[in-house]
């Protein structure tokens, strides 16, 4: 079946530093891919739709800025915390589209910012 | 896409079956129902998806009801390793937009 490849699986980085997590569909093409955050106890939220070859769709209150999303190949997006402070600590989870499945998601990066 | 209702949690004794119910009242005839699982720390899990039959698989069946507005999960011998939060979701296939998640329901499956 479809697989979305996401590294790292947890990442811990000082305040002020940047951390780019990739999301890799393993064996189909994707259009489309969406990243969400979830902390704890709480359901996934989304923070933007990323399309190929096109900038990205940012849900309202998420700062485009600080979560920079490329979408540079079918099977690749990125998503990097730019200038990241403990409250971006996170679990950040990425998905595609892959059809009668509807979804497939990574297995998420787990955000310390210390 | 229409809006579900699930109960925050559930417990289910361990070997029995687990059924979670989802009401989607609001569901428009074209709208699939699908139903995923996110065990702790890990990515959502695709367990199956409806439009208007029951639907078996090697996971769960769906069942939903004639009027389409509500469904079932059966987990049919639920185990420890089944603790997980369900979601579900109704959405129009063909699929490539978002999906909004609401808070599922938190099965505790008890030893």
């Amino acid at each position: 079946g479809a697989v979305v490849s996401q590294h790292p699986s947890w990442v811990i980085c000082k305040s002020g530093t940047s951390v780019k997590i990739e999301c890799r569909s393993l064996d189909f093409q994707a259009t489309t891919m969406f990243w969400y955050r979830q902390f704890p106890k709480q359901s996934l939220m989304l923070m933007a739709t990323s399309n190929e070859g096109s900038k990205a769709t940012y849900e309202q209150g998420v700062e485009k800025d600080k979560f920079l999303i490329n979408h540079a190949s079918l099977t690749l997006s990125t998503l990097t915390v730019t200038s990241a402070h403990p409250e971006d600590s996170s679990f950040y989870i990425c998905s595609a589209s892959t059809g009668s499945y509807g979804y497939t998601f990574g297995s998420g990066t787990r955000l310390t910012v210390v | 896409d229409a809006k579900t209702t699930q109960p925050p949690s559930m417990d289910c004794a361990e070997g029995r079956a687990a059924n979670l119910p989802c009401n989607h009242s609001t569901i428009s005839g074209n709208e699939y129902v699908y139903w995923y699982r996110q065990i702790h720390s890990q990515g959502p899990q695709y367990i199956i998806h409806g439009l208007k039959n029951n639907e078996t698989n090697e996971m769960a069946s769906l069942i939903i009801t004639e009027d389409r507005k509500s469904s079932t999960l059966i987990l049919p011998h639920a185990t420890l390793r089944d603790t997980a939060v369900y979601y579900c979701i109704v959405r129009v296939p063909p699929l490539g937009d978002k999906i909004i998640f609401g808070k599922g329901t938190r099965l505790h499956i008890l030893p």
